[in-house]
């Protein structure tokens, strides 16, 4: 399995806190994800990384921000958590396979969230 | 980005070949077709990818057809085991990776 962690793998929180979340790799990969995923859904891309400093939004990245200042790891932050952020995040990396840029993602074991 | 369209939900006995069909009618050219499953409380786990034609592995087969609008996964023989969420997703160069809703697979005794 590749080498993701996702710290905390729990947390609840309370409407208006900070929170952030962890997403560590020891593959030396470039791209790195955000996704959410809530009962009845698919997963949603929140923000993605292409390299260290480099980040881009996804789907749903309003009120969510990220930072990514060295390849191992992309952090996740709700400035401000709201109820409607209770959900599971995966965290995702992948690299480009063979020369003509199929990927594969690898994903961790996910966070779950709760905002009350 | 290229959007994809999946059924909600299948349902299947065991020992059966089940196909899972994905339309993704504005794939780019360089755009790659790639399948995930996600069991219960995990993240979703690759299981194939192609970009024209036909691919097989050890778990399953990719059917593509040559204008690319479309793909089909074939799990040959499936069981109990592969009750599952199954995403198809079009991208490449790990650029803006957009998942779809994904199907539902209910594998029955």
């Amino acid at each position: 399995d590749a080498g993701i962690t996702q710290s905390p793998r729990h947390k609840v929180t309370e409407t208006g806190t900070p929170v952030t979340l962890r997403c560590h790799q020891t593959e030396n990969h470039r791209y790195m994800y955000w996704y959410r995923q809530d009962p009845g859904h698919g997963l949603r891309l929140i923000h993605y990384s292409y390299g260290v400093k480099d980040t881009d939004k996804g789907e749903v990245s309003d009120g969510y921000s990220v930072s990514r200042s060295k390849t191992e790891d992309f952090l996740l932050t709700l400035e401000s958590a709201t109820s409607s952020q209770t959900s599971v995040y995966f965290c995702a990396i992948s690299e480009v396979t063979g020369l003509a840029g199929g990927v594969e993602q690898f994903f961790g074991p996910g966070t779950r969230l709760t905002v009350l | 980005l290229a959007k994809t369209t999946q059924p909600i939900s299948m349902d299947s006995y065991e020992g059966q070949e089940v196909n899972i069909t994905c339309s993704h009618n504005n794939i780019a050219t360089n755009d790659y077709i790639t399948w995930y499953q996600q069991f219960p409380s995990q993240g979703p786990r690759f299981i194939i990818q192609g970009y024209k034609t036909k691919v097989t592995n050890e778990v399953a087969s990719l059917f593509i057809p040559a204008d690319r609008k479309s793909s089909t996964l074939s799990l040959p023989r499936v069981s109990l085991s592969d009750t599952a969420v199954y995403y198809c997703l079009v991208g490449n160069q790990g650029g803006k990776l957009i998942f779809g809703q994904g199907t539902e697979l209910s594998v029955k005794p």
